[in-house]
């Protein structure tokens, strides 16, 4: 069984660029969820993404967006990025099943830094 | 409303037990959990409790959660250089579990040899 895994581990960016996060779920699992861990801070929810579809939201604007792709792999890209963007953006997988225990369990994360 | 707290810093001797405190606001959490993070990796899944459950033990540690008080405390025994890190608590509030973990801003663990 292999674990959560997440490209690059670490971006430079500077402001108003895009950028684009990747994040392999835990085999056997159908349900994507990112977080921003800025220094210092506990992780926020950004979105989650089940079966392809986003389902559920935190408090991040419109240019936070994301893809889960049939192989249950995501995305989150970032337009127009900011300087308080700079954090460690987490990604996590589950299993959604009705019933069942669906704990999230967290990659290594991508570290970035925009200047 | 969705808050967690957490105590920032504690410290302890190598060998006694370090106790982690978290008070959570939202009386509709379902699950309760506890991450550890050491420097420069993501969160690693120690244990977790339900919101039925008082207590639960899981080797080296104890949760213990007082639904009443809205506090859940993580007991580690017997603690070890090794357990230096930072510790998250996290609560789920969705009735199915899934969508967000709401996180303390977390508890950082030193231990003294």
């Amino acid at each position: 069984e292999t674990g959560v895994t997440q490209s690059p581990t670490h971006l430079i960016k500077t402001r108003g660029q895009q950028v684009t996060l990747r994040c392999s779920s835990q085999s056997g699992h159908n349900t994507v969820s990112w977080y921003q861990q800025a220094l210092g801070q506990g992780p926020q929810f950004i979105f989650q993404y089940y079966r392809e579809e986003e389902n559920g939201r935190g408090n991040f604007p419109p240019r936070f967006s994301g893809l889960q792709f049939p192989n249950y792999s995501s995305e989150l890209n970032v337009n127009a990025l900011e300087l308080d963007d700079s954090a460690l953006y987490l990604c996590a997988s589950s299993l959604a099943s009705s019933g069942s225990l669906e704990t999230q369990y967290f990659g290594p994360g991508t570290r970035l830094l925009v200047l | 409303g969705e808050d967690v707290e957490q105590s920032l810093f504690l410290s302890v001797r190598e060998g006694d037990s370090s106790v982690i405190n978290c008070t959570y606001t939202d009386s509709s959490s379902t699950y309760l959990y506890w991450y550890k993070q050491e420097p420069g990796a993501g969160l690693q899944l120690l244990t977790y409790i339900f919101s039925n459950m008082d207590m639960k033990q899981d080797q080296r540690l104890t949760v213990l959660l007082n639904k009443k008080d809205k506090h859940l405390s993580l007991r580690i025994a017997d603690t070890q250089t090794g357990d230096s890190a930072i510790y998250f608590c996290a609560e789920s509030i969705t009735p199915s579990n899934t969508g967000k973990l709401i996180f303390g801003q977390g508890t950082t663990l030193q231990v003294k040899p």
